[in-house]
């Protein structure tokens, strides 16, 4: 069965340090990666997305992510937090004509001051 | 959330009632999908329209029920007999070239 998996409930991170929130998948072919981001009570806005070409995927608010196809993960990364930083991250990937997202279970970003 | 609004913000039912949830979107994409949000468990897709007048079946449809009769329109309607309606629900329309889906701001059902 297709899935993706977001290890950590929850990621703390000092201000101006680096942030990671991991995502693994489970597919079969090729997937298409995203991730979103959620603010309390608001709908999911989208960062950034993975479809083919570089490994490294630069998003909206300085966030990046690494495709690893040997590891199967889209890790989120960015280099300085910020306390706005602060909320839910859902890792979604995309497989077949129908595209259709799979959701992992979100992480909750606390970026501490 | 750009140009998907979802309304109301919040929705109340009594118990045997069914209600419908507003979804318009003005971004001329033919993609458009419902999902379920309950806290811990990510997001689950209810129903999908790829296309005017045709829907499909998510993995949660039972006890909701969807028309596309325009392309900027994909209304849901939770039925009495979905049991547990109490969540946050989004709407998302998708481009196809870009095959990015995006957003609403949802609307939150609770249950009197």
């Amino acid at each position: 069965a297709q899935s993706v998996a977001q290890p950590e409930d929850q990621v703390n991170v000092a201000e101006g340090n680096p942030l990671t929130v991991k995502c693994t998948y489970s597919v079969s072919g090729n997937p298409y990666l995203f991730w979103y981001v959620q603010y309390p009570n608001r709908g999911l806005q989208f960062l950034l997305k993975y479809i083919t070409g570089d490994n490294l995927v630069k998003g909206s608010y300085g966030f990046e992510a690494e495709f690893n196809k040997s590891q199967t993960s889209f890790h989120l990364k960015k280099p300085s937090a910020l306390v706005s930083d602060s909320a839910l991250y859902f890792c979604a990937v995309n497989v077949g004509a129908t595209n259709k997202l799979i959701f992992g279970t979100g992480t909750l970003l606390a970026v501490q001051p | 959330d750009g140009g998907i609004t979802q309304s109301p913000k919040y929705l109340f039912r009594k118990e045997g009632q069914n209600v419908t949830l507003s979804c318009e979107q003005n971004l001329n994409h033919d993609a458009m999908y419902w999902y379920r949000q309950d806290p811990g468990q990510g997001l689950r897709l209810i129903y999908y329209s790829q296309i005017v007048n045709d829907f499909q079946k998510g993995d949660i449809a039972e006890g909701y029920s969807v028309s596309r009769e325009k392309k900027e329109s994909f209304p849901l309607t939770v039925t009495s007999a979905q049991k547990n309606p109490t969540a946050f629900y989004l709407c998302a329309s998708m481009d196809w070239p870009q095959e990015t889906q995006y957003f609403g701001p949802g609307t939150r059902l609770l249950v009197l």
